[in-house]
């Protein structure tokens, strides 16, 4: 399996206030996502990176921000968690090579609850 | 990228094969068709993928048919544990991937 761990697995918060999820790679590779799944929705790109402090908006981004200060970490950031947030979030990682951008490899999922 | 349609569900006999078709009749040359399967809980797992030929691996073959308008994954051997969302995905070499729908493949005792 990819080296790729999310941090915390399960969290649950308050409206209002703000919450970092983390993703960290062994990997070495230069391109991380994040994604959101929710029920009859599917998975849904929030926000992605393609190189350190190189970072770039999904279908889904409002509400979120993203922050990528060395290859290894991506941190996902919910400013003011709002109920709608409450998901399962998912980190993703790929390499571009030879103009192909390649499998990504998912991580294990943070569920995170709004209340 | 092309759209996909899956069935929605499908059930299988432990030890039978399992046989997921979708259909990606807008498919263009130069897009690969990718299957990710998602066990309860888990994130995605990579299974296979291919542009043209058909592809096999540890997991799953990839059969894709000749004008590349449809394409079947098989699980030559189904067990309890590949219960799961599969998903088919075709995508240009150069883009992310998006996921669907997917089938939930449910394998019985």
């Amino acid at each position: 399996d990819a080296g790729i761990t999310q941090s915390p697995r399960h969290k649950v918060t308050e409206t209002g206030t703000p919450v970092t999820l983390r993703c960290h790679q062994t990997e070495n590779h230069r391109y991380m996502y994040w994604y959101r799944q929710d029920p009859g929705h599917g998975l849904r790109l929030i926000h992605y990176s393609y190189g350190v402090k190189d970072t770039d908006k999904g279908e889904v981004s409002d509400g979120y921000s993203v922050s990528r200060s060395k290859t290894e970490d991506f941190l996902l950031t919910l400013e003011s968690a709002t109920s709608s947030q409450t998901s399962v979030y998912f980190c993703a990682i790929s390499e571009y090579r030879d103009r192909i951008l390649e499998t990504q490899y998912f991580g294990p999922g943070t569920r995170l609850l709004v209340l | 990228d092309a759209k996909t349609t899956q069935p929605p569900s499908m059930d299988c006999a432990e030890g039978r094969a399992a046989n997921l078709p979708c259909n990606h009749s807008t498919i263009s040359g130069n897009e690969y068709v990718y299957w990710y399967r998602q066990i309860h809980s888990q994130g995605p797992q990579y299974i296979i993928h291919g542009l043209k030929n058909n592809e096999t691996n540890e997991m799953a073959s990839l059969i894709i048919t000749e004008d590349r308008k449809s394409s079947t994954l098989i699980l030559p051997h189904a067990t309890l544990r590949d219960t799961a969302v599969y998903y088919c995905i075709v995508r240009n070499a150069g883009n992310m991937l998006t996921f669907g729908g997917g089938t939930r493949l449910m394998v019985k005792p």
